[in-house]
């Protein structure tokens, strides 16, 4: 089955660490994105990626960081920069324009 | 910039009433509009995607529509059921844009109880 796979579900991070969270597709789609949750303030764009080797910031991109070397993997990286890192990641991916997102399963980060 | 507004944020519904979930959006330009399902702790489950140029799309029990005009769009969702319980949040696309970023509702929380 195609779909978004998103690891690990859980992830806990200490103070100055930095973390990266996996985000694989299969379901051979062009643009690929991370958006964060936090409750009360809905999904928020972090990055975005249109193809292989380039990507754009979203709305609120600063103490992130991601790459895009193969069109299936999407990874973020939350650096020690991000001062308030806990929140619920989702991973998305679409086709052209006109054809919808696909969401992963997330990953609920925690600092500790 | 792109608003969108779903109201209520909560519903409660008792089992087998229809169910009738609102979203309104600032600028209608050419946007495709999609309404997704989040249980909780989960990721977002696709519903419907309503193309710019199409008005309706439905699914089984699911019904949404688009207004352009007035700026909004409704789901309708038939003889509810306790596995509806749910937040639904609708997201809009500029399919025009660079990206084809979605830009979310914050959402209506829904309850059906047996």
């Amino acid at each position: 089955d195609g779909g978004i796979t998103q690891s690990p579900k859980y992830l806990f991070r200490k103070e100055g660490q930095n973390v990266t969270l996996s985000c694989e597709q299969n379901l051979n789609h062009d643009a690929m994105y991370w958006y964060r949750q936090d409750p009360g303030q809905g999904l928020r764009l972090i990055y975005y990626s249109q193809i292989v080797n380039d990507f754009q910031k979203g709305d609120i991109a600063e103490g992130y960081s991601v790459s895009r070397e193969k069109k299936e993997s999407f990874p973020l990286t939350v650096t020690s920069a991000q001062k308030n890192p806990t929140a619920f990641y989702l991973c998305a991916s679409s086709r052209p324009p006109g054809y919808g997102y696909t969401f992963g399963s997330g990953t609920r980060l925690t600092v500790v | 910039k792109q608003e969108v507004t779903q109201i209520p944020a909560a519903l409660s519904v008792p089992e087998g009433e229809n169910l009738v979930l609102n979203c309104s959006f600032t600028d209608s330009a050419i946007y495709n509009l999609q309404w997704f399902r989040q249980d909780p702790g989960k990721g977002l489950t696709s519903l419907l995607l309503i193309q710019s140029s199409q008005r309706e799309q439905t699914s089984g029990r699911l019904n949404a529509s688009l207004d352009k005009s007035s700026g909004r769009s409704t789901l309708y969702i038939a003889a509810s059921q306790p596995g509806d319980s749910a937040t639904y949040l609708c997201a809009l696309a500029d399919i025009k844009a660079a990206g084809n970023k979605l830009t979310f509702g914050g959402g209506t929380r829904v309850l059906v109880k047996p």
